[in-house]
C-alpha cells in the first residue's frame, strides 16, 4: 500500500516560476529521498533529507521536513522546460527495512517554455 | 560505467507465458529490488535482494520469482504471465542497507501483457 501522498498530482508553470511539491507520509522515517523522473526513463536520485534535518539545498532545489506533521516539500526555483518529469518522495523506514523505500505516486511538473 | 542496465527494454508476452528479466549492475552494490510503476500509483517493490544468493518479498511479490546467483545480476521471473503484469518494471540498486543510501535505478522494461 503506498505510504505517502504527494500534492499536487499535476502542476502546470510558465519557466522562471518556482514549483512546489508537497509529500505526506504515515509513519516514521529514518530519511525521505526526492527522486525524478523523465518521460520514458528510470528515477534519478535528487536529494536525501535525513529525520534529524529540517531543511537541504542542492542548486535550485529545497527541500523541507516537518516531522512532526509528517510532511515534507520540494521547491524547484527558477524552473526551467528540462525541469519538466515526474518527482516522487519516497519514505526509508530505517532499522531492518534494509534500504528499501515505500514511493508516494508523485507530482507531474510541466513547465512551459 | 553503466549502472543499472535493464533487458529488454521492451516486451509483449502472450497470457501463460513465461518470462526473464535481467538486472544487471557493475557499481558493486549489495542490495537489489525491483518495483513494478502502474499509472497513478507510483513504484510499489516486488522482491529485493540484500546480497548473493538472498532474496526477500516486498509488497507485491504474487506472480513472480526472483534470483540472485551473482552479486551483480538480479533476475526477475514471471512463470505464467497474467494481463494484471502488464507494467513498467524497474530495478534498483544500493551500496548497502545502511541508511541513508540512495538507490541507482535503470531505465525500465516495458512488459504488455494479451
Amino acid at each position: 500500500s503506498q505510504q505517502g501522498e504527494e500534492d499536487p498530482q499535476a502542476l502546470s508553470i510558465q519557466e522562471g516560476e518556482n514549483a512546489t511539491m508537497n509529500c505526506s507520509y504515515k509513519t516514521s522515517i529514518n530519511n525521505l529521498q526526492w527522486y525524478r523522473q523523465n518521460s520514458g526513463r528510470g528515477l534519478v536520485h535528487l536529494i536525501l533529507i535525513r529525520s534529524n534535518e529540517r531543511e537541504k539545498h542542492s542548486g535550485r532545489l529545497r527541500v523541507t521536513l516537518d516531522t512532526s506533521k509528517k510532511s515534507s516539500s520540494l521547491l524547484i526555483t527558477a524552473s526551467r522546460a528540462a525541469d519538466t518529469a515526474s518527482y516522487f518522495c519516497a519514505r526509508n523506514a530505517g532499522g531492518t527495512s534494509y534500504g528499501k523505500l515505500t514511493f508516494g505516486q508523485g507530482t507531474i511538473l510541466t513547465v512551459h517554455p | 560505467n553503466a549502472g543499472v542496465t535493464q533487458t529488454p527494454k521492451f516486451r509483449v508476452l502472450k497470457t501463460g507465458q513465461s518470462m526473464t528479466l535481467l538486472c544487471a549492475q557493475d557499481m558493486n552494490h549489495e542490495y537489489m529490488y525491483w518495483y513494478r510503476q502502474d499509472p497513478g500509483m507510483g513504484l510499489r517493490l516486488i522482491h529485493y535482494s540484500v546480497g548473493e544468493g538472498t532474496t526477500a518479498k516486498g509488497e507485491v511479490p504474487d506472480g513472480y520469482n526472483v534470483s540472485r546467483l551473482k552479486k551483480q545480476n538480479f533476475l526477475l521471473g514471471l512463470e505464467s504471465a497474467a494481463p494484471s503484469q502488464t507494467s513498467v518494471y524497474f530495478c534498483a540498486s544500493t551500496r548497502t542497507g545502511t541508511i541513508n543510501q540512495p538507490q541507482h535505478f535503470g531505465d525500465g522494461t516495458r512488459l504488455s501483457i494479451l
